[in-house]
């Protein structure tokens, strides 16, 4: 079975651009969650989505917007970009909201210039 | 708020030379706490997860285990190829997100 999917794997914007990153689940799973991960750290929750609902939202501004498909594929979307949003931006998926643990995808590398 | 603090921030090991990695938290009642292997530049690779206080989890060389304040990941006798950070997570009950921490870098020498 595929893992998690994610595109692009790079990326490379410039200050005040917007970008579109998507995410296939698991098949099967309905929960996907997007975190924000910065070299040398762990990865910051900014997303939770199941069944198409916002179950989480993280400390991010509202730059920051996310939303799930009937399929249960994700998009995160972030705009007015700013030199501090280059990360890694991983997407993880899980079965449910109980006992979920959650499957990462490769992640985008994410530019800012 | 919930938190993850690992220690060591980085490790450097012999090949065969076992050692522990730890995990304390603080959180507002566990839900599960998870351990992932990380590669530079790949996300992370889903390694254990586990529930509740005396709990143990096994596979291959990597043995983790979970009290209430924290967790051990134990590696015996590792080998180059295990070199990776090591991230460990929490998650509350009736939260959808995973808190990390900043993991443990490890390294084993030939």
């Amino acid at each position: 079975d595929a893992g998690v999917t994610q595109s692009p794997t790079h990326l490379i914007k410039t200050r005040g651009q917007h970008v579109t990153l998507r995410c296939s689940p698991i098949s099967g799973h309905k929960s996907v969650s997007w975190y924000q991960q910065v070299l040398g750290q762990g990865p910051q929750f900014i997303f939770q989505y199941y069944e198409k609902e916002e179950r989480g939202r993280g400390n991010f501004p509202d730059r920051f917007s996310a939303r799930q498909f009937p399929n249960y594929s994700s998009e995160l979307n972030v705009n007015a970009l700013l030199l501090g949003d280059s990360a890694l931006y991983l997407c993880a998926s899980s079965l449910n909201t109980r006992r979920q643990t959650q499957y990462f995808g490769p992640g985008t590398r994410l530019l800012v210039l | 708020e919930d938190q993850v603090t690992q220690s060591p921030e980085a490790l450097r090991l012999q090949e065969g030379e076992s050692s522990s990695l730890n995990c304390s938290y603080t959180v507002s009642g566990l839900r599960g706490l998870f351990w992932y292997r990380q590669d530079p530049g790949k996300g992370p690779e889903f390694l254990f997860t586990l529930y509740s206080a005396g709990e143990e989890k096994e596979k291959e060389r990597l043995k983790a285990t979970l009290t209430k304040k924290e967790s051990f990941l134990h590696i015996t006798a590792p080998k180059p190829e295990d070199s990776a950070t090591y991230l460990c997570a929490v998650q509350a009950e009736g939260a959808g997100k995973s808190t990390f921490g900043d993991g443990t870098t490890l390294t084993v020498k030939p």
